[in-house]
């Protein structure tokens, strides 16, 4: 079964850092690319950015840009998502999700993980 | 960066009923368009892609069209499980965005 399964709930404080995993099984990990989503709660769906793990490469979303930084391990099939100083503002649902073509960096998203919820509080 | 509006921002449907949920982008993105449904307390679910190909598993009530900038996603017979919030998105250019969502209750 092709599937992304992502770490637990966070609880932060402002200004920590924070780092989500998100590990694909079931497919060839480092042929797909895969893509960070954060959803506030109450709110719509936002593209952070996204990464090849074949190569690292990463594209960011400009709203998120310089704001998380995204990594991969190939030798572990898992993707990440991290801050290095976390806000209040962070405090959100954040899915990684794989697209429906191989190789494809803009497409369709099939396969998500089942979200990480942060949430950054004094 | 191409910006999506869905409408209306909230439909109120008799199960049974027809549902119609439009979809706009400020500007062509082709067919490289998709429809996703979210259920309180889940992840997304791919509905739709290429504008109107249903994705594995979709029932035959789900159906799309449109292309260039304006997309609609019919569900023609609503069941209770359907009742949930609809979001389109284009994969045309980078980043790819997601409407605002539509969400579709019981009337």
């Amino acid at each position: 079964e092709v599937q992304l399964v992502q770490s637990g709930a966070e609880v932060k404080k402002p200004g920590e850092s924070l780092k989500i995993s998100c590990k694909g099984s079931g497919y060839s990990f480092t042929s797909y690319w895969i893509g960070w989503v954060r959803q506030m709660p109450g709110k719509g769906l936002e593209w952070m950015g996204i990464i090849y793990p074949g190569d690292s490469d990463t594209r960011y979303s400009p709203s998120f840009q310089g704001q998380v930084t995204i990594s991969a391990d190939k030798s572990i099939s898992t993707a990440y998502l991290q801050w290095s100083s976390l806000k209040a503002s962070d405090t959100a649902m954040y899915y990684c999700a794989r697209p429906l073509i191989v190789g494809a960096i803009l497409h369709a998203f099939d396969i998500w993980g089942q979200g990480t919820m942060v949430t950054v509080s004094s | 960066e191409i910006v999506m509006t869905q409408s209306p921002a909230t439909l109120s449907v008799s199960p049974g009923e027809r549902a119609t949920l439009s979809c706009r982008a400020s500007q062509s993105v082709s067919s490289n368009l998709a429809w996703y449904q979210q259920k309180p307390g889940q992840a997304p679910r791919l509905l739709i892609y290429g504008a109107s190909t249903r994705a594995t598993g979709i029932p035959a009530r789900f159906s799309g069209s449109g292309s260039g900038t304006e997309f609609t996603l019919t569900i023609s017979s609503l069941q209770s499980e359907d009742f949930a919030v609809y979001y389109c998105q284009q994969y045309n250019n980078w980043p790819p965005p997601f409407g605002p969502g539509t969400k579709v209750d019981i009337k």
